[in-house]
C-alpha cells in the first residue's frame, strides 16, 4: 500500500508487505528532517533522520527518501510487522530557529493480520 | 536508558484553574521544550528554554502560559487561567544541542500530560 500523502490519514498495509508514508515539508529551508513514531497514549519515538545534503539514509527495516526539489519525504517500513501500527510523522528543522521541530498532519499505519 | 519523565499523566481541571505541568529533562541536556497535541491533531510547538529563558515561543504561547526550571532538574508549564480549548496532550522534550551541520539536535519526548479542562 501507498500513502499519497498528508491528504490521505490512514494507511492500512498486510503484515509483511512493505509500507511507503509520504509526508510534504513546507520550509525550504529546513535542512534537517525526522520521522517520528507516536503510539497510542505516547510521545513521539524518533525513528530516523535525514539531512539535507542527503536524498537517501536506511536503518533498520526503514528507508527515507528526501526529494528537495518538490519538499517531499517518505518513510518505507520493510517487512511490516503488528507492532509498526502507529501514527507517523514527518518533522523538519531549520537549524537557524531555536523552535526546532515542525511536526506535519500524520499518518495512521495500520498493520493487518 | 535515559528518559524524559513527566508528571501528572493526566488532570483534569475547571476552567479558570491554574495548572502546572512537570518535566524531568534527561540530565545533560541543555535545550528544553513543550509541544502539544490536541486529540487527533498533529504535535504543535509551544515554546524552547535554553540557558534559562525563552529561546522562542509560538503564537500559541501566550500570556496565560509561562515557563520555568526552578531548580537543576524540573522544568514546568504554568498555565494561568485555564480554557476549554487548553485541553490537549502537552509533551516535554528535551535535547543536547541543537540541531547544527555536525550535530543533529534530536529531541526526546516524554510520555505526555493529558490536560482535560471542563
Amino acid at each position: 500500500g501507498e500513502s499519497v500523502g498528508l491528504h490521505l490519514p490512514t494507511l492500512s498495509v498486510q503484515e509483511g508487505d512493505n509500507s511507503i508514508i509520504n509526508c510534504a515539508y513546507s520550509n525550504s529551508a529546513s535542512d534537517y528532517f525526522i520521522w517520528y513514531k507516536q503510539e497510542s497514549g505516547k510521545g513521539p519515538q524518533f525513528i530516523i533522520d535525514i539531512r539535507s545534503n542527503m536524498d537517501k539514509r536506511q536503518g533498520q527495516r526503514v528507508t527515507v527518501l528526501l526529494n528537495k526539489t518538490v519538499k517531499h519525504l517518505s518513510l518505507q517500513i520493510a517487512a511490516t510487522q503488528p507492532g509498526d501500527s502507529a501514527v507517523y510523522f514527518c518533522a523538519e528543522i531549520f537549524s537557524g530557529s531555536a523552535r526546532q521541530l515542525t511536526f506535519g498532519s500524520g499518518t495512521q499505519l495500520t498493520v493487518l493480520p | 536508558e535515559p528518559e524524559v519523565t513527566q508528571t501528572p499523566s493526566h488532570q483534569v481541571t475547571q476552567m479558570g484553574q491554574e495548572v502546572i505541568l512537570r518535566c524531568v529533562p534527561i540530565s545533560n541536556h541543555l535545550y528544553f521544550y513543550w509541544y502539544r497535541q490536541i486529540l487527533g491533531q498533529k504535535v504543535e510547538f509551544l515554546v524552547s528554554f535554553y540557558n534559562n529563558e525563552i529561546s522562542e515561543k509560538s503564537e500559541i504561547f501566550d500570556d496565560q502560559f509561562s515557563v520555568e526550571r526552578p531548580d537543576g532538574s524540573n522544568f514546568t508549564l504554568k498555565i494561568r487561567s485555564t480554557k476549554l480549548e487548553d485541553s490537549a496532550m502537552y509533551f516535554c522534550a528535551s535535547s543536547e544541542g541543537r540541531a547544527t551541520a555536525k550535530n543533529t539536535g534530536e529531541l526526546f519526548f516524554g510520555e505526555g500530560s493529558r490536560l482535560t479542562v471542563l
